[in-house]
């Protein structure tokens, strides 16, 4: 069992719609938590941390459930601009886990 | 600011050939980690380097993966007796922080295909 599981999507979604998707970790000693972005061919970038009290990063919300064991990332008024590959990442030290990514296609 | 590079972009090799790639990470960060990337999957880590000191090579897939960060900035990955199994992109990944999961940037990768 992988340590990070996502949902592989892809999920197609027009301009302006609001899209939502997760991911679950088997780690229970995980601490940190990430998403990243990767666009096609580009090397993945940090879109944001993940907090228990869940955070906002303007059209951006992450949530993250310990009890549950998953993280979750909601995007409103999704732009063109959003599409990519939706990496949750999670770590318990230095070494970063990432599940194999979500899929957003947003179209015009 | 200079970000991560990588070098080369792009390498074929013949399998049972050598390859060495190269990271230069951004300039005072301590940590350096090396990842490999295959199709459709995430990032899975391979070695980090804290300095000069390879502290994890627990990520590495046999004993033909060989890295090191002589001085404590550039590095080299290197890979002997390629295989096709080994086609894959490497990632290297640097951070200003030792020892905790800081925020990592990526350079853009090295892709492997070995044919």
């Amino acid at each position: 069992r992988k340590e990070v599981e996502q949902d592989p999507g892809p999920f197609n979604v027009p301009e302006g719609a609001t899209v939502a998707f997760n991911c679950t970790y088997s780690n229970s000693a995980s601490q940190s938590f990430f998403w990243y972005r990767q666009d096609c061919r580009k090397e993945p970038k940090l879109l944001m941390s993940v907090y228990s009290s869940g955070n906002e990063d303007g059209r951006f919300t992450a949530q993250l459930n310990r009890a549950s064991q998953y993280i979750s990332l909601l995007i409103r008024d999704s732009k063109l601009s959003d599409s990519a590959t939706y990496l949750c990442v999670v770590s318990n030290d230095y070494k970063l886990s990432f599940g194999a990514g979500t899929t957003v296609t947003v179209r015009a | 600011g200079a970000g991560v590079s990588q070098s080369p972009r792009y390498k074929v090799a013949k399998r049972g050939q050598d390859v060495a790639l190269r990271c230069d990470p951004i300039s005072g960060h301590v940590s350096l980690f090396w990842y490999q990337q295959a199709l459709g999957q995430g990032p899975e880590f391979l070695t980090y380097f804290q300095n000069e000191a390879q502290l994890d090579k627990s990520g590495l897939p046999s004993d033909r993966f060989f890295a090191e960060r002589p001085e404590g900035s550039v590095s080299t990955l290197k890979i002997q007796r390629t295989q096709q199994e080994d086609s894959a992109v490497y990632l290297c990944a640097s951070s200003l922080e030792a020892g905790v999961a800081y925020e990592q940037y990526f350079g853009p990768g090295t892709r492997l295909t070995v044919t």
